[in-house]
Parts: structure tokens; C-alpha cells; sequence
């Protein structure tokens, strides 16, 4: 079966400008969470959502961040005026139920930011 | 705060048993994970343990926790070189939010 997917799987970009990364989760999973891995650093939590709304938005690094969810299927995180510390590989992973407690993950999208 | 910590390279030779640390600070955690990344692949759990056991063995990982120090261990059986891997390591805090340890590469030699 289909597992979690992303795209694009590499983006480079220059400073300042806006990027756009898509997830799409495993059919019927309800719970969606975007994390951000930086090298040598663990996974760092910035969003998740339950169906289409995002009840903890504490874990985006800045305004320039935004996520958003429709359908309670394919999800979007927008970085605006992107910066070179925005530079990571971003992983979405979704899970059954939000209390389940596995997560399956999706390969990432690595983001370079020259 | 939140935070787990794990150190970053394990080095083993085949048929040993490995050993992956990792210290939490959270102590309201529910259950703690362990998580396996095998290169160009997304990552994947291996087993998991809630709070409030101290030991779950799965074949050949025994996971380890003493909750009164917050360390949590995976230990691995007649290590292969397919084990060879990113290993997280992470704790579920409130309802939903998991954090995750930077992860731990292990090397296993032929």
C-alpha cells in the first residue's frame, strides 16, 4: 500500500524567497505532523494537525511558517522569505488516530537555501 | 523543558550486542519510542514501551527504562550489518507532541 509522500523530495532556493512543501499522508490516517531535521540535531516538532485544524502551531519557528490542511488529507507548510538557517530536511509523517502511537513517516524534502 | 539527548555514533562488530543510550527530561512522558532511520528512507518505529513498565523485549530488542533516572536503552542482539542505521530515540509528552533525540548511527563491522 501507499505510504506517506512528499515533494518535492530536494529544493533549493535562494534567500528570500517563498517555498512550498507537500505532504501526503497515508489514506484514512487523520492525524498529520510536520517536523524539521537539521544536521546533527533531532527531529524538531513544528506542527501537527487533527483532521484540517492545527490545535498546537507552538512548535513553527517563526511567522514565516505557516501549514495548512484540506480535505483532512494532503497538507502544505509555506516558508516565506526563506533564510539560510531555514536550510533542513522536512519530514511529515501521519498516524492512524492522533493517539496512535506509531507514526509513519514520509522520506523528507530536503531544503537548501542558498 | 523537553529535550532527550543520545550520543551520536555507536561502533560495533557483527554478532555483538549493541547498546543506544538516551536520557530524558520530561517526566510526565507516556510512553517512549525508539525509532530506526536506514539511509534515503523515512524513519520507522521499532518498538515503543509506555511509563510505567521498566523492561519489553521484541525478538532480539530489549528496551530498558528506569524512569526514576529518565534513561531509556535499547539493546540489540547479534548485531548484523543490516542493523546499520540512524536509531532515535523519543518520548510522547502532553496528548500528541512526541520530541525526538538528535539519533544515534550505528556502525556495525564485518
Amino acid at each position: 500500500g501507499a505510504g506517506v509522500s512528499q515533494s518535492p523530495s530536494n529544493k533549493v532556493t535562494e534567500k528570500g524567497k517563498d517555498v512550498e512543501l507537500r505532504c501526503d499522508p497515508i489514506s484514512g490516517h487523520t492525524a498529520l505532523y510536520w517536523y524539521r531535521q537539521s544536521l546533527g540535531q533531532g527531529l524538531e516538532f513544528l506542527i501537527y494537525f487533527q483532521g484540517n485544524s492545527a490545535p498546537d502551531k507552538s512548535g513553527l519557528p517563526s511567522d514565516r511558517f505557516s501549514a495548512e490542511r484540506t480535505g483532512g488529507s494532503v497538507s502544505t507548510l509555506t516558508i516565506q522569505r526563506t533564510q539560510q538557517e531555514d536550510s533542513a530536511v522536512y519530514l511529515c509523517a501521519s498516524s492512524r488516530l492522533a493517539l496512535d502511537n506509531e507514526q509513519f513517516f514520509g522520506p523528507g524534502t530536503r531544503l537548501t537555501v542558498l | 523543558g523537553e529535550d532527550v539527548e543520545q550520543s551520536l555514533f555507536l561502533s560495533v562488530r557483527e554478532g555483538d550486542s549493541s547498546v543506544i543510550n538516551c536520557t530524558y527530561t520530561d517526566s510526565s512522558s507516556t510512553y517512549l519510542y525508539w525509532y530506526k532511520q536506514e539511509p534515503g528512507a523515512g524513519l520507522q518505529l521499532l518498538t515503543y514501551i509506555f511509563s510505567n513498565m521498566d523492561m519489553k523485549q521484541d525478538q532480539r530488542l530489549t528496551v530498558l527504562l528506569n524512569k526514576k533516572d529518565k534513561h531509556l536503552s535499547l539493546r540489540i542482539a547479534d548485531t548484523q550489518t543490516g542493523d546499520s542505521a540512524i536509531y532515535f530515540c523519543a518520548e510522547r509528552v502532553g496528548g500528541f507532541k512526541t520530541i525526538f533525540g538528535a539519533g544515534t548511527r550505528l556502525f556495525v563491522k564485518a
